[in-house]
């Protein structure tokens, strides 16, 4: 099984609303890694999990926390965001942390913050 | 400069031509080479990925990988309509993968 799933697929959210985007992956990988990419842009990178631990935040928005329950989970929590925050949101994991290249992503969760 | 640079496009080509996509990156340090095939809309899928100099293939695609050059291509023979879609070319950066803008391939009956 070489899935990431995410729910939800899409999602519109109110800037004052609290929501959570989930990531699950089954392959026994030990990193996991939230992405965000705008229209025609590449995916930037927003946080890397290794061993359920965070080990780098790009420097990203505190509206935006991540969380690891175990190390098939992946949650993104979002809070009063802003319109530019709306983009497709991935998830995406491998191997270890040293294996950052073989990674397999999620299908994405389309986010509009009205 | 950026650390990975590719052509924006749109390159056309029609069906059963070669499709040839160009990256250069600027970190000589850099180790391992990925090329990502997106459909609009959807999530990347890796296609191919080199890690020594020369050229890897894998059915229809051939990556090239030129270190010297800091060079890194991808070539689609025999290409299709259902091969339109933006290409990224990504690079490892110790334990990041480092994303090009992509270039967009249309391939036209």
């Amino acid at each position: 099984d070489t899935e990431v799933t995410q729910t939800p697929k899409h999602l519109v959210m109110g800037m004052t609303n609290k929501k959570s985007l989930k990531c699950e992956q089954h392959m026994g990988h030990r990193a996991m890694y939230w992405y965000k990419q705008k229209a025609k842009k590449p995916p930037e990178l927003m946080f890397v999990y290794s061993y359920e631990k965070l080990s780098i935040n790009e420097s990203v928005p505190s509206r935006f926390s991540p969380e690891c329950p175990n190390s098939s989970l992946l949650n993104l929590h979002l809070h009063a965001l802003q319109p530019e925050d709306s983009a497709l949101y991935l998830c995406a994991s491998s191997p270890s942390r040293q294996q950052s290249y073989e990674q397999y992503f999620g299908p994405g969760t389309r986010l509009t913050v009205t | 400069q950026k650390e990975v640079e590719q052509n924006s496009g749109p390159l056309s080509v029609p069906e059963g031509a070669i499709a040839s996509l160009n990256c250069t990156y600027s970190d000589r340090g850099s180790q391992s080479f990925f090329w990502y095939r997106q459909y609009s809309g959807k999530s990347p899928e890796l296609i191919m990925f080199i890690y020594s100099n020369g050229d890897k293939e894998d059915g229809r695609f051939t990556a090239q990988l030129n270190k010297a050059s800091q060079y890194v291509s991808l070539l689609i023979r025999d290409s299709q309509p259902s091969d339109s879609a933006t290409y990224l070319c990504a690079v490892t950066n110790t334990d990041k993968l480092i994303f090009g803008t992509g270039t967009r391939l249309q391939v036209f009956p």
